[in-house]
C-alpha cells in the first residue's frame, strides 16, 4: 500500500540542527519530497530527491535518503525561528505518477 | 515562476449553497491540476486529479456529484462545493504540474478556507 508517516511534533533550540524523519512504504516511489508550511499558507517546496539518490544538499538544508529501509530525513542546520511551521514529506507512488501521497506533517517549533 | 493563485482565499457560505473556487497556473500551462483537502492539523488528502479537456478523476470516497471539477483551459480548473453543508468546511488547496517538466513537481496555491454556516 501507500502509506507515509512521520513523528508529529519537533522542537529545538534556535541555532542548533533540526532533523525531521519521514519513512514511507512503496519501495518504487520515483521521488521524495519535503514541503513547508506555514500557518494559514500553502505548501512550499523545500527541497526534493529522485530515488537513486542518497543524499542531497541545499544551502541549510541536506535530505538523507535510505532506500532499503525507506526511510528520508531532513536535516535543516542553524535552525532559526523563522523555520517553525509544519513540514510534510511526500512521495510520488507507483499507483499513479501524477499523485503525491503525504504523511501527517511534522510541526517543528524552534525556541530562543 | 510556477506561481499558482486560488480565489477565493477564503469564503463563508450558507448551509445548502453552492461556492467555487478557482485555481490559476499564472506563468506556466498546467495540463494537470491538482485538489486537496486539508483538516485542521492533518495532512493534505488528494481529492482529485484535474485534467486539461477531459474529466477529473476523483479518489476513492470522494462525491463526484459533490466536488464538481472542471479544467477547461490549461491555465484554469475549478473546484465547485455543491449544496455546502458545515461538514464541507475546510481548508482547499489546489497544485498544478508545469506541463514542460518531468520531475512531477506539483506548484501549491496559497489555499482557500471554506466555512460552511
Amino acid at each position: 500500500g501507500e502509506d507515509v508517516e512521520q513523528s508529529l511534533f519537533l522542537s529545538v533550540r534556535e541555532g542548533d540542527s533540526s532533523v525531521i524523519n519521514c519513512t514511507y512504504t512503496d519501495s518504487s516511489s520515483t521521488y521524495l519530497y519535503w514541503y513547508k508550511q506555514e500557518p494559514g499558507a500553502g505548501l512550499q517546496l523545500l527541497t526534493y530527491i529522485f530515488s537513486n539518490m542518497d543524499m542531497k544538499q541545499d544551502q541549510r538544508l541536506t535530505v538523507l535518503l535510505n532506500k532499503k529501509d525507506k526511510h528520508l530525513s531532513l536535516r535543516i542546520a542553524d535552525t532559526q525561528t523563522g523555520d517553525s511551521a509544519i513540514y510534510f514529506c511526500a512521495e510520488t507512488p507507483t499507483s499513479g505518477y501524477n499523485k503525491l501521497i503525504f504523511g501527517a506533517g511534522t510541526r517543528l517549533a524552534v525556541h530562543p | 515562476g510556477a506561481v499558482v493563485s486560488q480565489h477565493p482565499s477564503w469564503v463563508i457560505c450558507k448551509s445548502g449553497t453552492s461556492v467555487k473556487i478557482e485555481c490559476r497556473s499564472l506563468d506556466f500551462q498546467a495540463t494537470t491540476m491538482f485538489w486537496y483537502r486539508q483538516f485542521p492539523k492533518q495532512s493534505l488528502m488528494l481529492m482529485a486529479t484535474s485534467n486539461e479537456g477531459s474529466k477529473a478523476t476523483y479518489e476513492q470516497g470522494v462525491e463526484k456529484d459533490k466536488f464538481l471539477i472542471n479544467h477547461a483551459s490549461l491555465t484554469l480548473s475549478t473546484l465547485t462545493v455543491t449544496s455546502a453543508h458545515p461538514e464541507d468546511s475546510s481548508f482547499y488547496i489546489c497544485s498544478a504540474r508545469d506541463r514542460r517538466e518531468l520531475n512531477y513537481e506539483q506548484y501549491f496555491g496559497p489555499g482557500t478556507r471554506l466555512t460552511v454556516t
